[in-house]
């Protein structure tokens, strides 16, 4: 069976510093991975995915994940936080059964 | 591209009666949408798989009989609450895969919070 675990249920950042959210993975074959955000009573956005090939990822608003297969582990990062960046990340792991297993969700609060 | 919208945004109904939930792919057709539930200060969890022109698959633990799913079209698939009682009060999330993608990359709908009075 396939999980996902984010460790960190909320961080705060300032505005200006660098972010990263951690996420782990527990998926018997090479993993689809993502991550989605998720503004307050809001739907969820695709950030980034990854699938095969490099394992550092670009997605949308700045932020990058890189996948690490020794580690087990999808972790998303931003050089810079913006006050817009405040919301709820979902890493999520996808399997051939077109299953989507979201980790339990780090809410960002970003200090001025 | 890749839009999902979901109506309405949010319902409030008397526990008993019946809801129903309109997910719409409006840009491109899309062959499965999932449905999700999202508690409070919690994470999705996935209730069905639909399929267009096939009955929805469900998760273990979800009563098909309460939850009815229709995918009745490329662009449309509903969730109907049947007799809604107030722990059925929630956060309800479809998405869609598109075709030509992976179907693990889904797009989701705005959601729709549903109260049960």
């Amino acid at each position: 069976a396939q999980s996902v675990t984010q460790p960190d249920i909320h961080i705060t950042v300032s505005e200006g510093a660098s972010l990263e959210l951690r996420c782990n993975y527990s998926y018997g074959a090479t993993p689809y991975l993502f991550w989605y955000v998720q503004s307050p009573g809001q739907g969820l956005q695709l950030l980034l995915k990854y699938f095969s090939g490099d394992t550092l990822v670009q997605g949308i608003k700045g932020f990058e994940a890189e996948f690490k297969r020794s580690q087990s582990s999808f972790n998303l990062r931003k050089p810079s936080v913006h006050w817009s960046d405040a919301a709820e990340y979902f890493c999520a792991v996808g399997a051939r059964s077109n299953m989507l297993t979201f980790g339990g969700g780090t809410r960002l609060m970003v200090k001025p | 591209g890749a839009v999902v919208s979901q109506h309405p945004s949010r319902v409030i109904c008397k526990s008993g009666t019946s809801v129903k939930i309109e997910c719409r792919s409006l840009d491109f057709q899309a062959t499965t949408m999932f449905w999700y539930r999202q508690f409070p200060k919690k994470s999705l969890m996935l209730m069905a798989t639909s399929n267009e022109g096939s009955k929805a698959t469900y998760e273990q633990g979800v009563e098909k009989d309460k939850f009815l799913i229709n995918h009745a079209s490329l662009t449309l698939s509903t969730l109907t609450v049947t007799s809604a009682h107030p722990e059925d009060s929630s956060f309800y999330i479809c998405s869609a895969s598109r075709p030509g993608t992976r179907k693990e990359t889904q797009y989701f709908g705005p959601g729709t919070r549903l109260l049960v009075l």
